[in-house]
């Protein structure tokens, strides 16, 4: 099945610096890519869809300028939380837009901590 | 939009039947998804129901019915691995073909 990996696992940042997240499609191509935020005990909220060649598609409430997505080529997608704060610390995941009958499949998370 | 509901938490017994429900409102259905999620880790797929019906995979069956808005997910011979979250997500053809989840409920399994 398709396989989505996701990098880094977990990441700490200081305040007020960016972090970029990674999500590549290792046996297939994703033209598109959904980015979700999850807190703690929440769930997974959608933040964008990242399309390949174009710009992404951002959900109310979350701000283009500070979560920037770049989908550049067929298989990487990337999301980078610009100026961090403690309100960013959450745990991002990506999934693919494949998969009719047996679900999109995830990438494993990152969990992100601003100190 | 929409709106997907369902239990915040729930107990069972090792060995025991448990029968989550989902309750959904939206615009452009396009399929219902039930995934298990263990903390800190990525949702894992159970299910997926597209036309009325109960769907049957192993120990793990997810029932469907688009006029009532009503979907449950149906775990038979409760093993303490069991205990997880359970999201019930609602693909929305007007969102892009997305995944809108509910928040989850937690199944804690007990001996």
């Amino acid at each position: 099945g398709a396989v989505v990996s996701q990098h880094p696992s977990w990441v700490i940042c200081k305040s007020g610096t960016s972090v970029k997240i990674e999500c590549r499609s290792l046996d297939f191509q994703a033209t598109t890519m959904f980015w979700y935020r999850q807190f703690p005990k929440q769930s997974l909220m959608l933040m964008a869809t990242s399309n390949e060649g174009s710009k992404a598609t951002y959900e109310q409430g979350v701000e283009k300028d500070k979560f920037l997505i770049n989908h550049a080529s067929l298989t990487l997608s990337t999301l980078t939380v610009t100026s961090a704060h403690p309100e960013d610390s959450s745990f991002y995941i990506c999934s693919d837009k494949a998969g009719q009958s047996y679900g999109y499949t995830f990438g494993s998370g990152t969990r992100l901590t601003v100190v | 939009g929409q709106n997907i509901d369902q239990p915040t938490e729930m107990t069972a017994t090792e060995g025991a039947i448990v029968q989550i429900n989902c309750t959904y409102q939206t615009s452009g259905f396009n399929g219902l998804f039930w995934y298990q999620q263990h903390a800190g880790e990525a949702p894992t797929f159970l299910s997926y129901n597209v036309l009325d019906g109960l769907e049957e995979k192993g120990r793990f069956s997810s029932f469907l019915s688009r006029s009532k808005g009503y979907s449950y997910l149906l775990l038979k011979e409760l093993q303490m691995k069991d205990s997880a979250s359970y999201l019930c997500a609602v693909r929305d053809q007007d969102s892009g073909y997305a995944l809108n989840f509910g928040k989850g409920t937690s199944l804690l399994v007990t001996p």
